[in-house]
């Protein structure tokens, strides 16, 4: 089974500065995906960005990336030039690259991010 | 593409009624996915679907939950006699089955809050 943990459980952030939220995972698997989900207070759940195993680039999504340490097991969002519509909870959440099998996502506890003007 | 829809957005009921929700995926989507989301919390998987067929079922989902997608179209969760700790928001999301080089992404719906008092 995998675990996923976010150990940042709330953290705030200026306007237009960088913020960097943490997520570490544990898996005996080789082949699997990362994600960062977002869900803004009262609002549905949307893909952030994404990373394979595989790859060794980190994934970049505009004022968003990754820096994802295969060997650590670490997978951290980095947030640029943050803006208002940024505050919303975080999720980090695990796949396992399956071809036939289902892929449910194991998710972990959450970061609430606040920006502040 | 319209997104993925669940209906009711909040139910309230008690203790010991029936509560049945509905999924709408994203059409051409074959894959479907439940999850409940309590307060504070990332989301736990439930169940899932590939096409009409129920491939995996969380330990979760305990003899009152059933869930169904007839035609492998939308999909229906109905929680029977209602606990308190069934109040939680269910979360439904839906993507494609993993393809040779295609990451397989979840796309969510906006979620159903229950409350049962």
């Amino acid at each position: 089974a995998q675990t996923v943990t976010q150990s940042q459980p709330e953290m705030s952030v200026q306007e237009a500065e960088t913020v960097t939220l943490s997520c570490t995972y544990d898996t005996s698997e080789s082949n699997y995906y990362l994600f960062w989900y977002k869900q803004p207070p009262s609002r549905q759940m949307i893909l952030v960005i994404r990373q394979e195993a595989y790859k060794q680039q980190n994934a970049t999504e505009n004022r968003f990336s990754v820096n994802f340490q295969k060997a650590a097991k670490s997978f951290s969002l980095k947030i640029s030039d943050s803006q208002l519509g940024d505050t919303a909870m975080y999720f980090c959440a695990f796949m396992k690259q399956g071809s036939n099998a289902g892929n449910m996502l194991t998710f972990g506890g959450g970061t609430r991010l606040m920006v502040k003007p | 593409d319209t997104g993925v829809s669940q209906d009711p957005r909040h139910k309230i009921t008690k203790r010991g009624q029936n509560v049945t929700f509905r999924c709408d995926p994203i059409s051409e989507h074959n894959r479907l996915y439940w999850y409940r989301q309590t307060l504070g919390q990332g989301p736990e998987f439930l169940t899932y679907f590939q096409n009409e067929a129920q491939l995996e079922k969380s330990r979760l989902l305990s003899d009152r939950f059933s869930a169904e997608r007839p035609k492998g179209s939308f999909s229906t969760l109905e929680i029977q006699r209602t606990e308190q700790g069934d109040s939680a928001m269910y979360l439904c999301a839906s993507s494609t089955a993993w393809t040779s080089g295609r990451t397989e992404t979840q796309y969510f719906g906006p979620g159903t809050r229950l409350l049962v008092l």
